[in-house]
């Protein structure tokens, strides 16, 4: 019974690259959330999606920000032109359907540093 | 939009002694609150929830209690131990599901 996954785990890169997050969702789970950890702070929503839908991307800033839960495959969040502000741990978290949609399930993160 | 405040932001206690985190929310129609614990470097998890139509809820040693007219939510640790430091994050859901989340309690139990 796997967990939520994301890959990497650990991503560097320089400024002005293309940051790409993956995130398999729990089996059975059809809700994906993405969330931005600063050091020393809480989570921050970025955005909600379902399979090929953007539900809510209202934490999501404006530009360079993107993300997509294709029919198949893992939810991706990328960022382009990375910039030493997007350093940060992602999460992504799954939830299931129905009345229990609200529980969300966290996946162990990718730490992303810009250098 | 909504928004979570969460207090103490640092909190020392003894082992076996109680802790308490205290959290309030701003918007009315919030009907989730779960709570999560995230050790160092990992990921966070979710320890107990409660929804609004529930004042109370227990699990062994953590429960949450919930106020809707005054619109805070706490979490109380009873019989602290050493594996319970850790931080510990409030949230509210709502619309669409999405969590806003506290900006977290650093809990530190001495042994």
């Amino acid at each position: 019974n796997a967990g939520v996954m994301q890959n990497p785990r650990h991503l560097v890169r320089r400024r002005g690259q293309e940051a790409r997050l993956r995130c398999s969702p729990m089996k059975g789970h059809s809700h994906v959330y993405w969330y931005r950890q600063l050091p020393e702070e809480g989570l921050k929503f970025m955005v909600y999606l379902q399979k090929e839908n953007i539900i809510d991307e209202s934490g999501m800033p404006k530009e360079r920000f993107s993300a997509e839960f294709p029919k198949e495959g893992p939810s991706i969040l990328r960022i382009q032109q990375v910039v030493r502000g997007d350093s940060a741990a992602y999460f992504c978290a799954s939830s299931p359907l129905g009345t229990e949609a609200y529980e969300q399930y966290f996946g162990p993160g990718t730490r992303l540093t810009v250098t | 939009g909504e928004n979570v405040e969460q207090h103490p932001s640092t909190l020392s206690v003894q082992e076996g002694d109680s802790a308490v985190i205290k959290c309030t929310y701003s918007d009315s129609a919030s009907n989730y609150f779960p709570w999560y614990k995230q050790e160092l470097g990992k990921r966070p998890q979710l320890i107990i929830d409660i929804r609004s139509n529930v004042g109370e809820k227990k699990d062994q040693r953590i429960a949450v209690t919930l106020n809707k007219t005054a619109k805070h939510f706490s979490l109380h640790i009873t019989e602290t131990q050493p594996e319970d430091s850790a931080v510990y994050f409030c949230a509210a859901g709502g619309r669409y599901s999405t969590l806003t989340f506290g900006k977290g309690t650093m809990l530190l139990v001495s042994p």
